[in-house]
């Protein structure tokens, strides 16, 4: 089965810093999902990486997918008290549908970010 | 557009007895997937639902199921409730499943107290 590594396990940073956070896949990367997590509730979803070192930003944060290293990346520029929380790396087992089950996706363990004012 | 809901949050029930949690997906999303997240194990998979029939089923007992109705809302169930069954339980969306290319957005979650 597919496990992901994240690290760091946790992280704290001055606000105005930049930050990486780092998913390394046991096995090929297929499709790689970030997400945010506040504690205690659901899970916000950030960006999607497929198959073929995709690169994705959205305001300050960008995700690249290294699929030779079977590694993401999460870049956070310029960080600001409103990125403190869990982030989360999911990894799909499958490239595409083929008629049959779906399992669902294998996560990491999670970075916790703190942001120092 | 409205994302995915679940009911109740918040809920606390004693050992032995059984619980049935709601999921309503996004609009127009076939495949309803549920998690189960616990500070020890982190984010597990439970089983996913597609069209009303189970596709797939994590590595859990069989007191966990559920069931998906027509209009994609789905209910998972956990009976003879055990202390370990507190957790976050999520819900996940999707047109079609944990497939490359296919986003997948999550509910609030609800949370299971078992005492």
């Amino acid at each position: 089965s597919q496990e992901l590594e994240q690290s760091p396990q946790s992280l704290i940073v001055q606000e105005g810093k930049n930050l990486t956070i780092n998913c390394t896949s046991s096995k090929t990367l297929y499709g790689l999902y970030w997400y945010k997590q506040k504690y205690g509730e659901g899970l916000i979803f950030l960006m999607m990486l497929q198959k073929g070192g995709e690169e994705k930003s959205h305001e300050k944060i960008t995700a690249k997918l290294d699929e030779k290293k079977q590694q993401s990346s999460l870049h956070i520029t310029a960080s600001q008290p409103s990125h403190a929380g869990i982030y989360l790396c999911g990894a799909s087992p499958h490239e595409m549908y083929s008629g049959g089950g779906a399992d669902g996706l294998t996560f990491g363990k999670g970075t916790h970010l703190i942001i120092q004012p | 557009k409205a994302g995915v809901t679940q009911t109740p949050r918040y809920l606390i029930k004693t050992r032995g007895q059984q619980v049935t949690l709601s999921c309503s997906p996004i609009s127009g999303h076939r495949s309803v997937s549920w998690y189960q997240q616990t500070p020890g194990q982190g984010l597990q998979f439970l089983f996913e639902y597609f069209s009303e029939t189970q596709r797939n089923k994590g590595n859990f007992p069989g007191r966990f199921s559920g069931r998906q109705f027509s209009n994609s809302r789905s209910e998972m169930n956990v009976s003879t409730l055990e202390l370990g069954d507190s957790a976050l339980y999520l819900c996940a969306s999707s047109w079609t499943g944990a497939f490359s290319g296919n986003t997948i957005y999550f509910g609030e979650g609800s949370w299971l107290t078992v005492v």
